[in-house]
């Protein structure tokens, strides 16, 4: 049974430029959502995606857009990065079954440097 | 702003000792909370789920859960030094799946 997969595992990339991080959910779950992690920090949310649509946002500006795709595989894109964008990006999939019902897990993270 | 706070730590304990583990949380509409264990350069890693008040065992894990003080912890029983890592508590912000996560308690124990 696959667990949490996320692409690519590091990345750097220079002030201004956009990148697309990927994640595919364990087998069976429906339901992506995604954390930044910045060091010394727990997760904070991002965002999560259920049914190809946007169900709930964090406190993160514009610059931050997400996809859900049929197969429930979701792409989180960052424009404009910045220095302070430099983090453990993670994808967590869970299965919708409830509100406070579900339970997330997460996948390896990709870890993004802006430089 | 709904909050999780966690003792900052590190705790240190000796191998074969409890490891107590706490957090606090202020949203009341809370229905659903987690203890992930994360190691140094990895991922958050599930190691307990409660939803009710009360305790919950799973193996050396018991995550205990009180609603009217808003207060759940984790304890270690038999500590290893494989236990040594950050312990991140998280609880779903009221009416959603949102995850709200403490800061995390970093443990070492000590051979």
């Amino acid at each position: 049974d696959a667990g949490v997969t996320q692409s690519p595992t590091h990345l750097i990339k220079t002030r201004g430029q956009q990148v697309t991080l990927r994640c595919s959910p364990k087998s069976g779950h429906d339901t992506v959502s995604w954390y930044q992690q910045a060091l010394g920090q727990g997760p904070q949310f991002i965002f999560q995606y259920y049914e190809e649509e946007e169900r709930q946002r964090g406190n993160f500006p514009d610059r931050f857009s997400g996809h859900q795709f049929p197969n429930y595989s979701s792409e989180l894109n960052v424009n404009a990065l910045l220095l302070g964008d430099s983090a453990l990006y993670l994808c967590a999939s869970s299965l919708l079954v409830g509100v406070g019902q579900e339970t997330q897990y997460f996948g390896p993270g990709t870890r993004l440097l802006v430089l | 702003q709904k909050e999780v706070e966690q003792n900052s730590g590190p705790l240190s304990v000796p191998e074969g000792a409890i490891a107590s583990l706490n957090c606090t949380y202020s949203d009341r509409g809370s229905q659903s909370f987690f203890w992930y264990r994360q190691y140094s350069g990895k991922s958050p890693e599930l190691i307990m789920s409660i939803y009710s008040n009360g305790d919950k065992e799973d193996g050396r894990f018991t995550a205990q859960l009180n609603k009217a003080s808003q207060y759940v912890s984790l304890l270690i029983r038999d500590s290893q030094p494989s236990d040594s890592a950050t312990y991140l508590c998280a609880v779903n912000q009221g009416g959603s799946e949102k995850l709200v996560f403490g800061k995390g308690t970093k443990l070492t124990v000590n051979p």
